[in-house]
C-alpha cells in the first residue's frame, strides 16, 4: 500500500528565514501532490498542487519542488512569519485509486 | 457564503449508541468525503460520494455509513459508536473527483468522544 511520511518532529524557524518541509512517498508516484495548511481546531486549507510532470509550482512566498527520482516535494515558505505557524499535509491522488491520501503532517513554529 | 458546515461541533456519546454527524456543502460540489484524524495517523478516508446517489469505501469505513440523497447533504452514521471511534471527524467537498486535479475544501470538524 502506499505510505506517505512527513517529518513528525515540529520544525521551529527564526522569523525571516526560509521553512522547508518534506513529503516522502513509497512505491509508484501520485499523479498530483497537494499541500495543505491546518490550524489548530480548524479543518485544512488549500495551498498549492502540483503535477507529476511538474518540478516547481510557486504561489507569493511559497514554493514547491516534485521529485520523481527521490519520491519527494519539498514544501518552502520564504520571509517566513510567525504568522506562518501552523500544521502543514501533505496530499497525494493515485489516478488508479482515485482517491487522495494524506500524511500526518508536520507542525511548523516560526519565532520572533 | 458558508461553505462547508458541520454539526454538531462537539459530542460526548456513550458506547452503543447511534449517532450522526451532518454535513452540508453550499457550493454545489459533487464530490463529498468523510475523513477522521487522529494524532499521529493524519487524515484517514472513511467513506466518499464522488455524485449524489452514489457512495463508496475509503480507507477505514467499518463501523460508519453514508447516504447521499443530494448535491448538498452528506451525512456519517455510527450505527453503534465505540471508543475507538472518538477522533475529529471532518466534511470535505470538491468540485469534481480527485483525479480531475480538484482541491477539496474542508468543513471545521467535529470533536466525538465516545466513552
Amino acid at each position: 500500500s502506499q505510505k506517505i511520511e512527513q517529518n513528525s518532529e515540529a520544525l521551529n524557524i527564526q522569523e525571516g528565514k526560509t521553512a522547508t518541509l518534506t513529503c516522502n512517498y513509497t512505491n509508484y508516484s501520485p499523479a498530483y501532490l497537494q499541500w495543505y495548511r491546518q490550524d489548530p481546531g480548524r479543518g485544512p486549507v488549500f495551498l498549492l498542487l502540483i503535477r507529476e510532470n511538474e518540478k516547481e509550482k510557486r504561489k507569493e512566498r511559497l514554493k514547491v519542488t516534485f521529485d520523481t527520482t527521490l519520491k519527494q516535494s519539498l514544501f518552502h515558505i520564504t520571509a517566513s512569519q510567525p504568522a506562518d505557524s501552523a500544521t502543514y499535509l501533505c496530499a497525494l491522488l493515485y489516478s488508479s485509486a482515485s482517491k487522495i491520501i494524506f500524511g500526518s503532517g508536520t507542525r511548523l513554529s516560526i519565532r520572533p | 457564503i458558508a461553505g462547508i458546515t458541520q454539526a454538531p461541533t462537539s459530542q460526548i456519546l456513550a458506547a452503543g449508541r447511534r449517532m450522526t454527524l451532518r454535513c452540508t456543502q453550499d457550493m454545489r460540489h459533487n464530490a463529498m468525503y468523510w475523513y477522521r484524524q487522529d494524532l499521529g495517523l493524519g487524515l484517514r478516508l472513511i467513506h466518499y460520494s464522488n455524485t449524489a446517489g452514489t457512495t463508496g469505501k475509503g480507507e477505514v469505513p467499518d463501523g460508519y455509513s453514508v447516504s447521499r440523497a443530494n448535491t448538498d447533504d452528506f451525512p456519517l452514521t455510527l450505527a453503534s459508536a465505540v471508543p475507538s471511534q472518538t477522533s475529529v471527524y471532518f466534511c470535505a467537498s470538491s468540485v469534481g473527483q480527485p483525479n480531475s486535479y480538484n482541491e477539496q475544501f474542508f468543513g471545521p470538524g467535529t470533536r466525538l468522544t465516545v466513552l
